[in-house]
Order: C-alpha cells, then structure tokens, then sequence
C-alpha cells in the first residue's frame, strides 16, 4: 500500500502571506504510462473536499493562480502565493496511482 | 453541471446492514471509476472502495473487505455500497466521487 505524509499537519498564515504544504508518498507515483497520479484538494469546513490540483501541476477548473502544486516521484508541495480568508480548511494530498490514498490532511487557519 | 447526490445514511445498530447509492449526473457515468470515500467525525479522509466503468474490477480497503459490496447500474447512472455487519468504526459521512467532483455525503451512524 502507498503510504502519503503531509506536513506540517497545522498552518497559522497571515492574509496575504505564502503557505507551503509538502506531501510525501512511499513509493513513486510515476505511473507507467507517464503520468504522476498525485491530487490535492480543499475541504473547506462543513463542505465536500474540492480538487484544486491533479497530477502534480495542474489547476482545475476556476481554481484561482495563486494555487500551484509542484513536485515529482516521491515528493510533491503545494503553495498558495497569498494566502486570502477564503482558503481557510484542511487540504490533502491523495494519490490514485494504486486505488487512493489520502494524507493526513493539512489544517490552514488565518492569523 | 456534474451531480453527485448520495442517499441511504441513517443509525443502524451494530451488525446491522445498510445500502447506500448515489446517482450522477452531468458526466457519462459509464466513462469513470466510480469510488466511495467515507470521513468519521473529526477525521481525515478514508478511500473505501472502487468499481471499474463495466463494473468487472472493484477493490476495496482492508477494513471492509467481506463485509461491503460495490456495485453500479450504468442504465441508472447510479453508484451503491451494500454494507453488512456494520460496526462502531464504520460511523462516518460516505461520498460517492470521481477524482475531479464529490458528493455531498451520507452520514451513518452505527450505535446501538
């Protein structure tokens, strides 16, 4: 089974500010046929979790520029380049090269 | 505008069964995985099972193995989980989920 790791579990940001988030798996998740199978997503309190980000780099649909995820293999991050109020929630990583597994889950607050 | 609207959550009583479903919509449902991910109070996500497009593969976490059952009806759009010999640690909210759109879960609660 592919474990995922997130870090930090918890993040006190100030509006305006960067956040990092790193998410590390137990194996690659390079698929063979070249894609990288790693997903991040927002679950904002009290909502379903939302994808921001599949395969590493790629935003989904009107998710905003100030998202970005990054990373290959083993080791992927996501940054929010100014963190705004409404980014507050937890954020996971998963990945779905062998079924699906989740991180930990990232808790983002404001300052 | 793609739907996924989950049903069936209520108490049930430990060893007790339950079916859930969820029908989609806005999306060829026969084109997807299908897959079920369940988050008990005050936890983190739990990817619980998944069913291939034709429904010939399914896979399931080793927690429920031989006691839930996924299934899909691709006439009816629609997605289930049977779920036998429930217990205590099976309390959660259940979506039903394709990697890119989630519903907006059941909740089940398993206590006597």
């Amino acid at each position: 089974d592919i474990v995922m790791t997130q870090t930090p579990l918890s993040l006190s940001v100030t509006p305006g500010q960067p956040a990092s988030i790193s998410c590390k798996s137990s194996q690659s998740l390079l698929h063979s046929d070249g894609k990288t199978y790693l997903y991040w997503y927002l679950q904002k309190p009290g909502q379903s979790p939302q994808l921001l980000i599949y395969e590493v780099s790629n935003r989904f649909t009107g998710v905003p520029d100030r998202f970005s995820g990054s990373g290959s293999g083993t080791d992927f991050t996501l940054k929010i380049s100014r963190v705004e109020a409404e980014d507050v929630g937890v954020y996971y990583c998963m990945q779905s090269k062998q079924l699906w597994t989740f991180g930990q889950g990232t808790k983002v607050e404001i300052k | 505008e793609v739907q996924l609207v989950e049903s069936g959550g209520v108490l049930v009583q430990p060893g007790g069964s339950l079916r859930l479903s969820c029908v989609a919509s806005g999306f060829t449902f026969s084109n997807y995985w299908m897959s079920w991910v369940r988050q008990a109070p005050g936890k983190g996500l739990e990817w619980v099972a998944n069913i291939k497009q034709d429904g010939s593969d399914k896979y399931y976490v080793d927690s429920v193995k031989g006691r839930f059952t996924i299934s899909r009806d691709n006439a009816k759009n629609s997605l289930y989980l049977q779920m036998n010999s429930l217990r205590a640690e099976d309390t959660a909210v259940y979506y039903c989920a394709i990697a890119g759109f989630w519903g907006q879960g059941t909740l089940v609660t398993v206590s006597s």
